[in-house]
């Protein structure tokens, strides 16, 4: 099974509006934390935003932030006000183990391809 | 900016050669990973170093290998090049080890790989 799913290939949306990329995501740790990462046509990941397993709260980052729906599995990411340079390929990724395992590494999903129209 | 740069940006060999990929992570950042990004598609974890070991390995044969150095810098040799070894080669950074971080990675541009 899919421990990552994106299910939207490409999105699109007008420019000053908000937008919501689907993930959803599958693990038996109950320690995890999911990340989202922007990837624009150079080649760097730039992370964006992060939620723990066990944060009461939604994280939020500027106009970032992560709808965290626990027993759905899902963590949603919200841009608000869209503007132009947010074009970009958009991952959704867990960590499974707590953040004092030493462990790093993620898994990914397939990615959504988000283009912001004027 | 991350502080994470890679060498080669670009690169291309034929099927059944050896390559190799650099790696100088943030500064301060202890722990190197290394990514396969093939087109159109997620990264994949390739392996993981902490204070120069090998700590965590993704489902990748032996002839991907890699060393981290004293300053924290990092190679992934590819041996005997397969076409599928076509992809974008991410290195990420992070500070690593037992400690209440959120564990983000920071990572590189990339080296790009192409197999003839």
């Amino acid at each position: 099974a899919q421990k990552i799913t994106q299910t939207q290939p490409g999105m699109f949306v007008q420019e000053k509006e908000a937008v919501t990329l689907d993930c959803t995501y599958d693990t038996s740790d109950p320690s995890y934390g999911l990340f989202w990462y922007k990837q624009p046509s150079s080649g760097e990941m730039i992370f964006l935003i992060y939620q723990g397993s066990y944060d009461q709260q939604n994280a939020t980052e500027g106009r970032y932030s992560l709808n965290f729906q626990k027993a759905r599995k899902s963590a949603n990411l919200v841009i608000s006000a869209s503007q132009l340079g947010d074009s970009a390929m958009y991952f959704c990724a867990m960590r499974e183990g707590g953040e004092d395992t030493g462990r790093r590494a993620l898994t990914f999903g397939s990615g959504t391809r988000l283009q912001v129209q004027p | 900016e991350t502080g994470v740069t890679q060498s080669p940006t670009h690169l291309i060999k034929t099927r059944g050669q050896q390559v190799t990929l650099r790696c100088s992570s943030q500064s301060g950042h202890n722990t190197v990973s290394w990514y396969q990004q093939a087109l159109g598609q997620g990264p994949q974890f390739i392996f993981q170093y902490y204070r120069e070991e090998e700590n965590g390995r993704g489902n990748f044969p032996p002839r991907f290998s890699g060393l981290q150095f004293p300053n924290y810098s990092s190679e992934l040799n590819v041996n005997a090049l397969e076409l599928d070894d076509s992809a974008l080669y991410l290195c990420a950074s992070s500070s690593g080890g037992p400690g209440r971080t959120t564990g983000e990675l920071f990572f590189g541009e990339g080296s790009r790989l192409t197999v003839l």
